[in-house]
């Protein structure tokens, strides 16, 4: 079946350093990915939506300048964490919808970042 | 507005109970979609079920199944014979038809701990 690949799983930087999420769509095309933040022991909060070929579109909070997407192919989207501080710290997971069909929705495994 | 709602913080239960996840949900669209996702320790989301708006047919897949009632807004999960392996937090998610699909509204998760 289709699967949503995520790179890193686990990362661990330090504080004011720039981080860097893969999603990748491996055996469909994603014009549409989206990006969701998970803090411990809570729900899954939309970040982004994440649009090949042009700008993402950000949920109401989220600093677009901080949390820097680029869709610049049908299989991969990209999250950077600029100036990472330890509030980031959470787990980040990738959604992406088959632009084939029914547009069905698969996700990643998640990366979890840990800022110190 | 679009919402979920998951009542139930956290169920124990002992192993071979059965179990059911409460699942109530608000939306102005006609047309939708509503979702079960697993998520165990490791964090990644499991895909249980997708099912639309105009398909209110239960579903039973081994031993889990689904009651989804429009007239109460619900889309419950039940567990027949639970076991141990089933200890996770599930998510009920919605999201809009169209070309917003895939932007899913999660509730905040059921904590269910299946005891031996």
């Amino acid at each position: 079946g289709a699967v949503v690949s995520q790179h890193p799983s686990r990362v661990i930087c330090k504080s004011g350093t720039s981080v860097k999420i893969e999603c990748r769509s491996l055996d469909f095309q994603a014009t549409t990915m989206f990006w969701y933040r998970q803090f411990p022991k809570q729900s899954l909060m939309l970040m982004a939506t994440s649009n090949e070929g042009s700008k993402a579109t950000y949920e109401q909070g989220v600093e677009k300048d901080k949390f820097l997407i680029n869709h610049a192919s049908l299989t991969l989207s990209t999250l950077t964490v600029t100036s990472a501080h330890p509030e980031d710290s959470s787990f980040y997971i990738c959604s992406a919808r088959d632009s084939r069909g029914t547009g069905e929705l698969f996700f990643g495994e998640g990366s979890r970042l840990t800022v110190l | 507005a679009q919402k979920v709602t998951q009542a139930q913080t956290e169920i124990s239960v002992v192993e071979k109970e059965d179990v059911t996840l409460d699942c109530v949900y608000e939306t102005r669209d006609t047309t939708y979609y509503l979702f079960w996702y697993k998520q165990p320790p490791s964090g990644e989301l499991v895909f249980l079920i997708r099912r639309n708006s105009f398909d209110e047919q239960n579903e039973i897949s081994g031993r889990y199944s689904w009651n989804f009632q429009k007239s109460t807004s619900s889309f419950n999960f039940t567990i027949t014979a639970s076991q141990v392996v089933d200890s996770a937090v599930y998510f009920c998610a919605l999201s809009e038809a169209g070309r917003s699909q895939g932007n899913l509204i999660f509730g905040k998760g059921t904590k269910l701990s299946v005891k031996p």
